[in-house]
C-alpha cells in the first residue's frame, strides 16, 4: 500500500531563517505531488504541483519554493521565513484508478507540518 | 477561478443527530473529494463523488453535477465525528492542477 511522511511534524522558526520541509511517498512511482497550506485552521491553499522529477508548477507568488530531485521526494524551501508563511503545510500525492487498480482518481494527504514563524 | 462555498459555516449537534452539510460549486468539475480533518490536523478521504451517491457506514453523499452542489449526510453523529470537513474540487483535465478547497463546516458533537 502507498504511504506519505512528512517531517518535521512541527517547527519553530525566526523570521529571516531558511526552511526544508520534506514529503516522500512510498509504494507509488511517478506520482503527482502537491504542497497545500492552511492558514487560521480553515481553507487549504496550493502552493506548488508535480508531474515528475524537476517539474514544478507554482500556483501562488510567494516567498516559498519547491523542488523534486527524487521520483518520490517532494520539498518547499524557503531562504528567508516572513511572519506570514506561518501555517500548517501538507504534502498530498495522486492516485490514479487504472494505474492503481482503484476506481478514483482521489489525492491523499501526508500529517503535515505545523510551521510557526516568530 | 472556481469558488466553492460550503454552508454551514459552524454546526453543533447533540450526539445522535443527523447532519447535511453543503458544498456548492461555480463551474463544472471533474474531480470532487469529501475530506474530514481531525483535532490534529490530518485530512481524512471520506468520499471521491464527481457525480451521483456512494454510502460508507452513517456517512453519505450526493453530487449533482449539472446543478453544481454536493451533499455530504452524517447520521446518528459521534463525538468522534467532530472536526472540520472540507469539500475541494478540480475542474481541469488531466489531473495535475490540484484541489480548490472550500473553506469548510466545523462540526461539532456534544455528548
Amino acid at each position: 500500500s502507498q504511504t506519505i511522511h512528512q517531517w518535521p511534524a512541527t517547527l519553530v522558526q525566526p523570521v529571516g531563517s531558511p526552511l526544508s520541509l520534506e514529503c516522500t511517498v512510498e509504494g507509488t512511482s511517478n506520482p503527482n505531488l502537491y504542497w497545500y497550506r492552511q492558514a487560521a485552521g480553515r481553507g487549504l491553499q496550493l502552493l506548488f504541483y508535480s508531474v515528475g522529477i524537476g517539474q514544478i508548477s507554482s500556483e501562488v507568488p510567494q516567498n516559498l519554493s519547491a523542488s523534486r530531485p527524487q521520483d518520490r521526494q517532494f520539498i518547499l524551501s524557503s531562504k528567508k521565513l516572513l511572519l506570514s508563511d506561518s501555517g500548517f503545510y501538507l504534502c498530498a500525492w495522486r492516485g490514479w484508478g487504472l494505474r492503481y487498480r482503484a476506481t478514483t482518481d482521489t489525492q491523499y494527504f501526508g500529517p503535515g507540518t505545523r510551521l510557526t514563524v516568530l | 477561478g472556481i469558488q466553492v462555498e460550503q454552508s454551514p459555516p459552524d454546526l453543533i449537534l447533540q450526539e445522535g443527530a443527523n447532519s447535511t452539510l453543503r458544498c456548492n460549486f461555480s463551474d463544472s468539475v471533474n474531480n470532487l473529494q469529501w475530506f474530514h480533518q481531525n483535532p490534529w490536523g490530518q485530512l481524512i478521504n471520506l468520499f471521491y463523488i464527481p457525480s451521483g451517491t456512494k454510502q460508507n457506514g452513517r456517512l453519505s453523499a450526493t453530487t449533482v453535477a449539472t446543478e453544481r452542489y454536493s451533499l455530504l449526510y452524517i447520521s446518528s453523529s459521534q463525538t468522534t465525528d467532530s472536526g472540520v470537513y472540507f469539500c475541494a474540487v478540480e475542474t481541469s483535465g488531466g489531473g495535475a492542477d490540484g484541489l480548490t478547497f472550500g473553506k469548510g463546516t466545523h462540526l461539532i458533537i456534544q455528548p
